[in-house]
């Protein structure tokens, strides 16, 4: 079964303390690109990648990084996270039938 | 530029009304676009793509170019199509998404 996984689910975590999200696909996409889902906003793209190695900036990539050493994982860390980064993360994996998502990560910086 | 545009935020609507979630798009060339679905405290999910001209769950969208345009439509609605719905404009690494609608389905 195709399937995109996040963890974790859930994260609190306080300004500063650095995170990690991981995502990691099953279906041998090139592609994956990191979202953050805020009230009002939709979706805006992180990060993405366009293959092992090969990452570039989305449209708010600001206070993130990523690394793709692995073509099935693509983790999401926030090296000195603050408040304004409390979020809902989805991970997408993208092929040719469209783009599959991860089941989120909701993260609270307090 | 390339963007996506929802202009409702919300849409509530009887059920067994009809139903169309717009969608307007800015692009330079052939865009290639998508309808997702996020019902509540679930992930994304592929609803429509316009390649494919599917109708899923009793849904269709039809790409009009000289509109612009890539409206969600049903002729019945169901209570269980109360979602959130995202109209996706994207290529291979870059998907550019509007910011919703939620769709409220009343009994």
């Amino acid at each position: 079964e195709a399937q995109v996984t996040q963890n974790p689910r859930y994260l609190i975590t306080v300004t500063g303390k650095k995170l990690t999200v991981t995502c990691s696909q099953n279906m041998n996409h090139e592609y994956m690109s990191w979202y953050r889902q805020d009230p009002g906003l939709g979706l805006r793209q992180i990060y993405y990648s366009m293959n092992v190695e090969v990452t570039d900036k989305g449209d708010v990539p600001e206070g993130y990084k990523v690394s793709r050493k692995e073509k099935r994982n693509f983790p999401l860390i926030l090296e000195s996270p603050s408040p304004n980064q409390t979020s809902l993360y989805f991970c997408a994996s993208i092929g040719q039938m469209g783009a599959f998502f991860g089941q989120g990560t909701r993260l609270t910086v307090v | 530029a390339q963007r996506v545009t929802q202009p409702e935020k919300l849409l509530s609507v009887f059920k067994g009304a009809p139903v169309e979630l717009k969608c307007n798009y800015s692009y330079s060339g052939s865009p290639e676009l998508f309808w997702y679905v996020q019902y509540s405290r679930q992930r994304l999910q592929l609803l429509l793509r316009h390649i494919s001209r599917e109708s899923i769950k009793g849904f269709t969208a039809d790409l009009n170019k000289g509109e612009t345009s890539f409206h969600l439509k049903k002729p019945f609605a169901q209570e269980e199509d109360s979602a959130m719905y995202y109209c996706a404009l994207g290529n291979t690494y870059k998907y550019i998404f509007g910011t919703g609608t939620r769709l409220k389905v009343l009994a």
